[in-house]
């Protein structure tokens, strides 16, 4: 079946703008995950989500960051006034179980900020 | 907090060779062990994941250990491809959310 999809592929933007970042899970996955990969920092956790629950925002690196999943399904991450600290490629995994699964990766989006 | 190791940082080898790639770990008290394969530009591939009862999980050429004691997990290579080349990357989850905790990664070069 279909794997994890993000959009866009790649994303360009000037500092101070907005960004929405999708990812479409494995359909009928109810743990949803988004990490950023950069440079100096590796693969960091950002927010969690599973099934109806409150999402865990523990990774969030600023009040700038926010996230949604509606209907249980596909997922937006929001960047606002974007920093060119925040340049790096953003990941989103999905499974079907959060503690004992196999998290499911997408392509990334890969943020630059000028 | 748990912390997770991983050397070597890069490792190139002649094609046909074996070899094992390590990632340790501060909290024995994980729920499973996760390693994947990152191409240049790519998102993450599952190769294997090993619950926390399990001492092993084999997949192909491909075999990766656990030994939760010692803090460690290897992942063993047998006659290695050109296709191996990659990063590899060992990840826990910190919680039972399962949100991970990621090794810096390994980044193999097989060389034909």
């Amino acid at each position: 079946g279909a794997g994890v999809s993000q959009s866009p592929s790649n994303k360009v933007t000037e500092k101070g703008k907005d960004v929405e970042l999708r990812c479409d899970p494995i359909s009928g996955h109810t743990a949803l995950y988004w990490y950023r990969q950069s440079l100096g920092q590796g693969l960091e956790f950002l927010i969690y989500f599973q099934g109806n629950s409150a999402p865990d925002k523990s990774g969030l690196p600023s009040d700038r960051f926010s996230a949604e999943r509606t209907g249980g399904s596909v997922s937006t991450l929001t960047i606002q006034r974007t920093q060119q600290e925040d340049s790096a490629v953003y990941l989103c995994a999905s499974s079907w179980l959060a503690d004992t699964d196999t998290q499911y990766f997408g392509p990334g989006t890969r943020l630059t900020v000028l | 907090k748990q912390e997770v190791t991983q050397i070597p940082a890069a490792l190139s080898v002649p094609e046909g060779e074996n070899l094992v790639l390590n990632c340790s770990f501060t909290d024995s008290a994980i729920y499973n062990l996760q390693w994947f394969r990152q191409d240049p530009g790519k998102g993450l591939t599952s190769l294997l994941l090993i619950q926390s009862s399990q001492r092993e999980q084999t997949s192909g050429r491909l075999n990766a250990s656990l030994d939760k004691s010692s803090g460690r997990s290897t992942l063993y290579i047998a006659a290695s491809q050109p296709g191996d080349s990659a990063t590899y990357l060992c990840a826990l989850p910190s919680s039972n959310t399962g949100k991970l905790i990621f090794g810096q990664g390994t980044t193999l070069q097989v060389k034909p």
